[in-house]
Parts: structure tokens; sequence; C-alpha cells
């Protein structure tokens, strides 16, 4: 069964500080992986995605992610945190064998304290 | 441009009552889902619409649940009867035709469904 795995609940870091929120994937098939942001009372904001090609992608505000096929890893980095990252993060994947649903994963809370 | 949007934003029903969620795609938008949050766990696919032809229907949980999407434009999700355990929140995304794996989905924001 396709599964996405969020390990932490929640993310703690000093502004300033870089940032990792991690994501590991169980597919069958080619991954397509993605990563979304949601503010309170906010619907799912995209912030990147990997399709193919350059293992590191980057996307808005400031994030990227690494995609690690050996570890089946996509990872979410920022070098530099702001208070307002502070949000709920997933991160999701879609396979070409699997249709056009997206496999969410349960979330991570990153808390960037000032 | 109109993003994706959802009404109710919030619903508190009783068990046994009727709840209908509504969505409004992205205009242009042929490719139409729904989502569902519970609980704070993951964010689960319940459904796939093309204009108004359910293309994917697994993750609907049971047959209190039907969605429609007649004219191909705005959708709804009835639950009836609910229960308690379909409390969540509803998530309703839109991506344009011809879609794909890997077109972005734009997400509405989503209707805070209680079941007491």
């Amino acid at each position: 069964a396709q599964s996405v795995a969020q390990p932490e609940d929640q993310v703690n870091v000093a502004e300033g500080n870089p940032l990792t929120v991690k994501c590991t994937y169980s597919v069958s098939g080619n991954p397509y992986l993605f990563w979304y942001v949601q503010y309170p009372n906010r619907g799912l904001q995209f912030l990147l995605k990997y399709i193919t090609g350059d293992n590191l992608v980057k996307g808005s505000y400031g994030f990227e992610a690494e995609f690690n096929k050996s570890q089946t890893s996509f990872h979410l980095k920022k070098p530099s945190a702001l208070v307002s990252d502070s949000a709920l993060y997933f991160c999701a994947v879609r396979t070409n064998t699997g249709g056009f649903k997206t496999i969410f994963g349960a979330g991570t809370r990153l808390f960037v304290k000032a | 441009e109109a993003g994706v949007t959802q009404f109710p934003s919030h619903s508190v029903i009783e068990k046994g009552q009727t709840v209908t969620l509504r969505c409004d795609p992205i205009s242009g938008h042929d490719n139409l889902y729904w989502y569902r949050r519970v609980m704070g766990k993951e964010i689960k696919f319940l459904l796939h619409f093309v204009k108004e032809s359910k293309q994917d229907e697994s993750g609907m949980p049971n047959n209190r649940f039907l969605a429609e999407r007649t004219g191909g434009t705005y959708s709804t999700l009835k639950v009836q009867p609910a229960e308690l355990e379909d409390s969540g929140v509803y998530f309703c995304a839109s991506s344009q035709p011809p879609g794909g794996p890997y077109n972005e989905q734009f997400f509405g924001p989503g209707t805070r469904l209680t079941v007491l």
C-alpha cells in the first residue's frame, strides 16, 4: 500500500535557524512528491514538487526539498526560519500508477519562536 | 482569479442528521477532488470527478456519503445520516485538464464538520 510518513508531529525552531521537516514515502511506481502548507483558517497551499530531474527543488517562501530515492525521503528545508513560517506542513505523493489521488502524510506542525 | 471555495466553513450537526457540503472549483478546472482529514490524522482521498463523471470513488467510506457534480461545475458531498466518526475537515481541490499525477491541485479552505 502506498503511504507517506511524517515522523514528527511537531518541530520547534528558533527564528533565524535552519529548519527541516521530515518525510518518507512508500509507493509502487515513480513517485511525484509534493509539500503543502496550511495556515490557520486557510486551505492547503502548494509549496513545491518533485517530478523528475534535479533532486533539489526550490519552492515558495524560500523553502526547498531534496528527493533521495535510496532513502525514499523528501525532507523540507529552509536555511533561515521566520516566525511567519509557523504552520501545518503536509508531505504528499502521487504515482503514475495511482491515478490522480494524492496520498498525504499526517502533517507536521512547525513552531518558529522569535 | 478566484480560488476553490467551499461552503459552509463550519457545520455542527447531531448524529443522524444530514449535511451537504458544497465546493466550487476554479473556473475551467475539469478535475475536482474531495479529501477528508479526521482527528489530526492524514488527509485521505475520497473521490475524483472529471467534469460530471466519477473517475475514482475508491476512497468513499461507505454508502452514507453521496457526491454529485451535476453539470460539471460545482460539487456537493452529502452525508446521510451523519455519524460521530464523520467529524473532520473536508477539503475540495481542483486541477486543470488534461490532468495527471504531476498537475498541481488547488485546495479550498475546507469545511469543518462536527457531529455531536
